[in-house]
C-alpha cells in the first residue's frame, strides 16, 4: 500500500517549452502533496506544498509563475515547468500525505527533467 | 529553525559488517523522525520511523531509536548486504519535513 507514481519518469525538452509532471497517489487519498527538487548528490529541496482545492504554498525563492502547481483531486497533483531553461534540469520528486496522517509522506519515484 | 544533521559519506563497508549512520536533530518541539532510503535513479522509500522519545523504528534489519536526551536517531544494521547500497536520508517532521544531506552507503562483497 501507499504507492505514489509519477509520470513521466524522464523527459527531455527544448529550452522555452513547458513540461507537465503528474504525481498520483494510487491507493490512498491525499489532501496534501509536496514537490521537491533534488540536485546531484544533494538532499531534497522542498519547492511547494500542494493542497487539494486551493492554491499551492511556495517556499522562499521558488517562482510560482514558473513552477505551476495544480492539485485538482485527492489523488492527483501536477507540476508544470513553464518556459523551461537548462538550469531547470533536475530530478523532481513528489510526495503525498495520506488523509489522517500528519507526518508520514510517501514519495514518488521521481522525474528526471533535462532541458536542452 | 529546525535542522537535521547526519554523518557525511560515503560510507564503504564490507558485506556483513555492522552499520551505523549518525543523525541528530535540532527542533523547537519534538519532531517525528524518519529514515528514508534512495536507490540510484529512484525516489525515496520510507525505511522506518519513530514518533516519540524511546520509540524504536525497525524494518528490513535496520533500526533506529528516538533518543530525546541526545536528540539523535542513529540508523543501525547488524549485517549489511550489497543490496543495501543506497543513499540514506534522515528526516524530521514538525509540520514540514526537514531532511539531512544524505549518506551514501556502499557495501562491497
Amino acid at each position: 500500500g501507499a504507492v505514489v507514481s509519477q509520470h513521466p519518469s524522464w523527459v527531455i525538452c527544448k529550452s522555452g517549452t513547458s513540461v507537465k509532471i503528474e504525481c498520483r497517489s494510487l491507493d490512498f487519498q491525499a489532501t496534501t502533496m509536496f514537490w521537491y527538487r533534488q540536485f546531484p548528490k544533494q538532499s531534497l529541496m522542498l519547492m511547494a506544498t500542494s493542497n487539494e482545492g486551493s492554491k499551492a504554498t511556495y517556499e522562499q525563492g521558488v517562482e510560482k509563475d514558473k513552477f505551476l502547481i495544480n492539485h485538482a483531486s485527492l489523488t492527483l497533483s501536477t507540476l508544470t515547468v513553464t518556459s523551461a531553461h537548462p538550469e531547470d534540469s533536475s530530478f523532481y520528486i513528489c510526495s503525498a500525505l495520506p488523509l489522517g496522517s500528519t507526518d508520514t509522506q510517501y514519495f514518488g519515484p521521481g522525474t528526471r527533467l533535462t532541458v536542452l | 529553525g529546525n535542522s537535521v544533521t547526519q554523518m557525511e559519506g560515503p560510507v564503504t563497508l564490507s558485506e556483513e559488517a555492522f552499520l551505523t549512520i549518525n543523525c541528530t536533530y535540532t527542533a523547537t518541539g519534538y519532531p517525528s523522525l524518519f529514515w528514508y532510503v534512495q536507490y540510484p535513479g529512484e525516489g525515496l522509500q520510507l525505511l522506518l520511523k519513530a514518533t516519540k522519545a524511546d520509540d524504536k523504528g525497525s524494518n528490513k534489519g535496520f533500526e533506529a531509536t528516538y533518543r530525546k536526551e541526545t536528540t539523535s536517531f542513529h540508523l543501525e544494521k547488524g549485517s549489511v548486504q550489497v543490496s543495501d547500497s543506497a543513499v540514506y536520508f534522515c528526516a524530521g517532521v514538525i509540520q514540514k519535513v526537514t531532511f539531512g544531506t544524505g549518506t551514501k552507503l556502499q557495501v562491497i562483497p
